[in-house]
């Protein structure tokens, strides 16, 4: 089955402690990216990737890091995560050509203490 | 500037009455423009492309590049239409920006 997987799906830590939401797709796309979703502030990009070691800042990407080693994988990174990170992270996907949409996963809600 | 603006946070319509969303851009170049729906607790998935100028589960959007709007449409709303729909634009460099969102709910 197409589809794109975070992983974890709840997490809670505290401020300063490192940790990685993984995301993968399996439809060999070229395209990824991560958005957070607040109340009232809709989706906002973080960091987006054309395609093996290329990635790019989106609108919102300080105390954000990704890596695009390979091309099925985008993990975002928190290097010390802060409160004003909780949020709902989703990855999403798609492919190169025109008017392709995005592929989103289930979403990751993290809370920072 | 890149934009889409959803000026409706929230609309609450009767079942079977007719429901429009709007959605507006700006953009200077050629838009590819689509809607997502994202149900209670679910991921957002597409619902429609304006390339493909389809129906799916009732609804419409017609592009009209000279007002630079994509209004979503359904002549009676169900109640499962209830959910969070979102307008994004996707530019010539494949970056994709959304709108703000309108939350729909539907009153039996």
């Amino acid at each position: 089955e197409a589809q794109v997987t975070q992983n974890p799906r709840y997490l809670i830590t505290v401020t300063g402690k490192k940790l990685t939401v993984t995301c993968s797709q399996n439809m060999n796309h070229e395209y990824m990216s991560w958005y957070r979703q607040d109340p009232g502030l809709g989706l906002r990009q973080i960091y987006y990737s054309m395609n093996v070691e290329v990635t790019d800042k989106g609108d919102v990407p300080e105390g954000y890091k990704v890596s695009r080693k390979e091309k099925r994988n985008f993990p975002l990174i928190l290097e010390s995560p802060s409160p004003n990170q909780t949020s709902l992270y989703f990855c999403a996907s798609s492919s190169s050509e025109h008017n392709s949409p995005l592929h989103f996963g289930n979403g990751t809600r993290l809370t920072v203490t | 500037a890149q934009r889409v603006t959803q000026p409706e946070k929230l609309l609450s319509v009767f079942k079977g009455a007719p429901v429009e969303l709007k959605c507006n851009y700006s953009y200077s170049g050629s838009p590819e423009l689509f809607w997502y729906v994202q149900y209670s607790r679910q991921r957002l998935q597409l619902l429609l492309r304006h390339i493909s100028r389809e129906s799916i589960k009732g609804f419409t959007a017609d592009l009209n590049k000279g007002e630079t709007s994509f209004h979503l449409k359904k002549p009676f709303a169900q109640e499962e239409d209830s959910a969070m729909y979102y307008c994004a634009l996707k530019t010539s460099y494949d970056k994709v920006i959304f709108g703000p969102g309108t939350s729909l709910s539907v009153i039996p």
